[in-house]
């Protein structure tokens, strides 16, 4: 079964707009990363927090950890076009396993 | 310092031939995963290399798939023989610290069986 989930699976603002996207998963974690993904492109990594950790900031990303609600959110302020992408969280598990990845949100920022 | 390279970015072929995809990981890094992506679904892990040594191949779909990492450098996948739902995208990643630190990841292959 997935772990993590985004949602929404899809988010259109505008410029200047804010953006939050979650990610839910279900069961222990080591660490959670959120990674960016552009039309034909790679991933690019964006931030990771750890279990221990319940915030985090990365210029205008600020990402929050609830371990007891095994959830996470990334937020986007002052959005811009350049943003548009899609989004994935993934989580390190304890046990040693690789990344495993949500469906992503896609989000779409409009001029 | 180079990221990590996938080869081809797309192929097309059609049901029944072999494809094999490469990629270059980032040099020192001993971790190299392979992912694929199918429309509108989520990230799927494949396998997990530590330098030539296959650490999980739990997400292997099945046998018509062969990962290799001779030498624990670079690393190539091969599908034979491809069917349809093969097709997506097949992501490569390295990483130094397996599961403490970030991935980076290749602009992956688009795979197409036709």
């Amino acid at each position: 079964s997935q772990q993590g989930e985004e949602d929404p699976q899809a988010l259109s603002i505008q410029e200047g707009e804010n953006a939050t996207m979650n990610c839910s998963y279900k069961t222990s974690i080591n660490n959670l990363q959120w990674y960016r993904q552009n039309s034909g492109r790679g991933l690019v990594h964006l931030i990771l927090i750890r279990s221990n950790e319940r915030e985090k900031h990365s210029g205008r990303l600020r990402v929050t950890l609830d371990t007891s609600k095994k959830s996470s959110s990334l937020l986007i302020t002052a959005s811009r076009a350049a943003d548009t992408a899609s989004y994935f969280c993934a989580t390190a598990l304890p046990a040693g396993t690789a990344l495993i990845f949500g469906k992503g949100t896609t989000l779409s920022v409009s001029s | 310092e180079a990221g990590v390279t996938q080869f081809p970015s797309h192929s097309v072929i059609e049901k029944g031939q072999t494809v094999t995809l490469r990629c270059d990981p980032i040099s020192g890094h001993d971790n190299l995963y392979w992912y694929r992506r199918v429309m509108g679904k989520e990230i799927k892990f494949l396998l997990h290399f530590v330098k030539e040594s296959k650490q999980d191949e739990s997400g292997m779909p099945n046998n018509r798939f062969l990962a290799e990492r001779t030498g624990g450098t670079y690393s190539t996948l091969k599908v034979q023989p491809a069917e349809l739902e093969d097709s997506g995208v097949y992501f490569c990643a390295s990483s130094q610290v397996f599961g403490q630190t970030e991935a980076f990841f290749g602009q992956g292959t688009r795979l197409t069986v036709v």
